[in-house]
């Protein structure tokens, strides 16, 4: 079976630090690992994906993530937080890029001025 | 990409009562889903909607409750029957599409669902 944790369900950064969103996932097979973010009242949106390739992966808005095999994270970083960033965000993973995503807790990120 | 039309975007229901949620994709796809956000929570998934055939359900949906339709590649129901406010919830139809040499998955808005 698969699954994902997010650590923290709220997290709170001052404007222009850094933003770091954890994830763990479980997986008996290579994992495909993604971060969706959700602003309020819309649907998801892809931030950045894991597919195998490269271990580090750049996504849209300034993230990035890193994929580490011997440690089963896939944490999102984003050097400098803007107010902009304030939303959901969920990993997700799936055993396949044709199957369905399990989804992570969520973590809601605020940023202070 | 693809874009996804959910409708209705919300709706506040009697309970006892069934709403049905429509899904349309701009371009035919293989894979649709459909998920349950309750609030303050992460995303479920409810189903796999297949075109031609019954809807593979997850552990703890049933058909009776969450009837679904895949009348073709581009469009799919989720009827939410016999409503609680337990069923309060937003339901978000996904797609997988392929884009250049990968798959990904889209969302559409969500269907913000209050029972009373």
């Amino acid at each position: 079976a698969q699954s994902v944790t997010q650590l923290g369900s709220h997290v709170s950064v001052s404007e222009g630090a850094l933003v770091l969103l954890r994830c763990n996932y479980s997986s008996s097979v290579p994992p495909y690992l993604f971060w969706y973010v959700q602003y309020p009242n819309q649907g998801l949106q892809l931030l950045l994906k894991y597919t195998s390739a490269a271990t580090l992966v750049k996504g849209i808005n300034g993230f990035e993530a890193e994929f580490k095999k011997s440690e089963t994270s896939f944490h999102l970083t984003k050097p400098s937080a803007h107010m902009s960033d304030a939303a959901e965000y969920f990993c997700a993973v799936t055993r396949n890029q044709g199957g369905k995503l399990i989804f992570g807790q969520g973590t809601e990120l605020s940023v202070k001025p | 990409s693809a874009v996804i039309s959910q409708k209705p975007s919300r709706d506040i229901c009697q309970r006892g009562t069934s709403l049905t949620i429509q899904c349309q994709v701009d371009s035919q796809v293989t894979m649709m889903f459909w998920y349950r956000q309750q609030p303050g929570q992460s995303l479920t998934l409810i189903a796999t909607a297949n075109q031609g055939s019954e809807a593979t359900y997850e552990s703890g949906f049933v058909i009776d409750k969450f009837p679904i339709s895949r009348p073709n590649l581009t469009f799919s129901t989720l009827t939410v029957s016999n409503m609680s406010p337990e069923d309060s919830s937003i339901y978000l139809c996904s797609v997988l599409k392929k884009a250049r040499e990968n798959t990904e998955a889209f969302f559409g808005q969500g269907t913000r669902l209050t029972v009373v």
